[in-house]
């Protein structure tokens, strides 16, 4: 079947170091997301990527990076520049436009 | 621009009760909206999705939304709760202005009592 993969579900880090988090998709989806989600704040977009070696920051990009070199991959980097990165990060992909995003089943970074 | 409103952090109701969440968006062109459901440490699926073919929607797991542009309201109800419901939903909105890029609201969490 079809899907997103998320990895690792877990993630535990020294505060100052970089960690990056991995989303796969099977899906031949051109357009790819990060979303971060606090308790009571909702989702917030953190970049996006609409097609292979493009990508465009959402609204709360400060702190994070991307790469699309792949179709089926859009891995999330955070840095050490982030302030408050422990947050539950998602991963989404749609075909485009107004079509309904399918999501990864997430990673918890705690950072201590 | 675009935003949406999901009014109540939390509803709580009573299995078979009927099920109500509210969902408000602004958008300065015709909307694309949906309605997401989230069950603890998952992902998001969707439960249904408003394109202008009609103004009452049916989703998945009995729930349905009904588009009301004078009100620019998305509800979603249920007629029976079930306790598999409990779960925080997520109302969504997109529009060419934001490049379809969908806006989410901060979500409601649906608790069922027994």
């Amino acid at each position: 079947d079809g899907g997103i993969t998320q990895s690792p579900k877990y993630l535990f880090r020294k505060e100052g170091q970089n960690v990056t988090l991995s989303c796969e998709q099977n899906l031949n989806h051109d357009a790819m997301y990060w979303y971060r989600q606090d308790p009571g704040q909702g989702l917030r977009l953190i970049y996006y990527s609409q097609i292979v070696n493009d990508f465009q920051k959402g609204d709360i990009a400060e702190g994070y990076s991307v790469s699309r070199e792949k179709k089926e991959s859009f891995p999330l980097t955070v840095t050490s520049a982030q302030k408050n990165p422990t947050a539950f990060y998602l991963c989404a992909s749609n075909g485009g436009g107004t079509s309904p995003l399918h999501f990864g089943n997430g990673t918890r970074l705690t950072v201590t | 621009a675009q935003s949406v409103t999901q009014l109540g952090s939390h509803v709580s109701v009573s299995e078979g009760a009927l099920v109500l969440l509210r969902c408000n968006y602004s958008s300065s062109v015709p909307p694309y909206l949906f309605w997401y459901v989230q069950y603890p440490n998952q992902g998001l699926q969707l439960l249904l999705k408003y394109t202008s073919a009609a103004t009452l929607v049916k989703g998945i797991n009995g729930f349905e939304a009904e588009f009301k542009k004078s009100e620019t309201s998305f509800h979603l109800t249920k007629p029976s709760a079930h306790m598999s419901d409990a779960a925080e939903y997520f109302c969504a909105v997109s529009d060419y202005g934001g490049s379809y890029i969908p806006t989410f609201g901060r979500g409601t969490s649906l608790i069922v009592h027994p």
